[in-house]
């Protein structure tokens, strides 16, 4: 079975500031692993999304992400904070299905 | 149309009666999900369908909740004798090639139901 953590229901950052969104995931092999980011109002929008290769996932809207083997974790890193990322991330695995597990989310609160 | 198209877009309904919820997935899209999301909690998969393959119906939470797919365009998700706790945002999501597990899923809006 796969299954997906989000430790933090919430973040708070000044804008800025750098991010760090914790992620970590069960499941026996090598799992796919996605970030998605959904404002208020709205559907989710992929930003970003690892199956294999580089550890070192770019994304969309300056966002990367690193999946940890040894950790069972792929956290979500942006360098600078912008007011308009305010919004709730989710992160999700998929392994030996095609339906994917989501996280709770983490809402992330940006301060001026 | 562009993506994923959910109506409407918020229903209010009194307990006990029922819904229709509605989705357009992008065009071409051969694999369509069907999701509820409570309040502050993640996403909840309700069923999956995928060409004309019979559905995956393994996350509906009980015989009150149906779906159907037209071939592999709308799909409309039925809630049956509404009770309050069935509030939530339904989000409905296609992807172009499941058989792919890394492949993308986009997402519409969602329907925000309220049931008093």
């Amino acid at each position: 079975a796969q299954s997906v953590t989000q430790p933090d229901i919430h973040i708070t950052v000044s804008e800025g500031a750098s991010l760090e969104l914790r992620c970590n995931y069960s499941y026996g092999a090598t799992p796919y692993l996605f970030w998605y980011v959904q404002s208020p109002g709205q559907g989710l929008q992929l930003l970003l999304k690892y199956f294999s290769g580089d550890t070192l996932v770019q994304g969309i809207k300056g966002f990367e992400a690193e999946f940890k083997r040894s950790q069972s974790s792929f956290n979500l890193r942006k360098p600078s904070v912008h007011w308009s990322d305010a919004a709730e991330y989710f992160c999700a695995v998929t392994g030996g299905s095609y339906i994917p597990t989501f996280g709770r989310g983490t809402s992330l609160i940006v301060h001026p | 149309g562009a993506g994923v198209s959910q109506s409407p877009s918020n229903k209010v309904t009194e307990k006990g009666k029922d819904v229709e919820l509605r989705c357009d997935p992008i065009s071409g899209h051969t694999a369509l999900y069907w999701y509820r999301q409570r309040l502050g909690q993640g996403l909840e998969f309700l069923i999956y369908f995928q060409g004309n393959s019979a559905p995956d119906k393994s996350g509906l939470p009980s015989d009150r909740f149906s779906a159907e797919r037209t071939g592999e365009s709308v799909s409309t998700l039925t809630i049956q004798r509404t009770q309050q706790e069935d509030s939530a945002v339904y989000l409905c999501a296609s992807s172009l090639l499941p058989e792919m597990l890394g492949d993308t899923q986009y997402f519409g809006p969602g329907t925000r139901l309220t049931v008093l």
